[in-house]
């Protein structure tokens, strides 16, 4: 995929295991949050979101943690497998009128065999 | 649904040449975006419509980009003339509107492009 290489953080975990991405974002007047996985040759997917008056979203395997204090938002996927190899992008909704998202630079995560 | 639509996949073209990036979204949406992705940037926003009005194109890079949306299912990212730094993918992405907000950011799969 375009993002992955030298640039991005990577996090390799065992498969079976749980695995915990995580995310710093900017805007304080952000008030939705969306994890999208990316694998190579195709584009973004939704994977989970969350608005800014909750602190937490599950989904199948899969937690959206929100910290507003901290501007912190965290993936947790559970019980890793093979095919949650790919690069995973935290976006926020800039809130205040922005339509756009604006996307962090991205984590590699790799499943180990 | 089949999703947001772009063609064509992939696009090599020389430097100098005119470029048309083609995007159908999910119908029912009522935003429409544009991004490019590079390795060294990421994901970039370039210009969003809303009800097929733009709305927001501060983050087209020059006058040589430009893009319409003739009607709610279909849109076009125009660049003319090409350069070899306009190689990237370029993404579409649509998303609908309720009266909790918006929803359901939806991308294609996207136009890597090359230029030569």
């Amino acid at each position: 995929g375009e993002n992955v290489g030298l640039h991005l953080p990577t996090l390799s975990v065992q498969e079976g295991d749980n695995s915990i991405i995580n995310c710093a974002y900017s805007n304080s007047a952000s008030d939705y949050f969306i994890w999208y996985k990316q694998e190579s040759g195709k584009g973004p997917q939704f994977i989970i979101d969350i608005r800014s008056n909750m602190d937490k979203r599950q989904g199948q395997r899969v937690t959206v943690l929100l910290n507003k204090t901290v501007k912190h938002l965290s993936l947790q996927i559970a019980a890793t497998q093979p095919g949650d190899s790919a690069v995973y992008f935290c976006a926020e909704n800039g809130g205040g009128g922005a339509d756009g998202l604006t996307f962090g630079k991205g984590t590699h995560l790799i499943i180990q065999p | 649904d089949a999703g947001v639509i772009q063609s064509p996949r992939h696009e090599v073209t020389e430097m100098g040449q005119e470029v048309t990036l083609r995007c159908k979204p999910i119908s029912g949406h009522d935003y429409l975006f544009w991004y490019r992705q590079t390795m060294m940037r990421g994901l970039e926003l370039l210009i969003y419509f809303n009800n097929n009005v733009p709305i927001d194109d501060s983050g087209m890079p020059e006058d040589r980009f430009s893009a319409k949306m003739p009607n709610a299912s279909f849109s076009t990212l125009k660049i003319q003339p090409s350069e070899p730094r306009d190689s990237a993918v370029y993404f579409c992405a649509s998303s609908f509107t309720t009266t909790s907000g918006r929803y359901g950011y939806t991308f294609g799969s996207g136009t890597r492009l090359t230029v030569v």
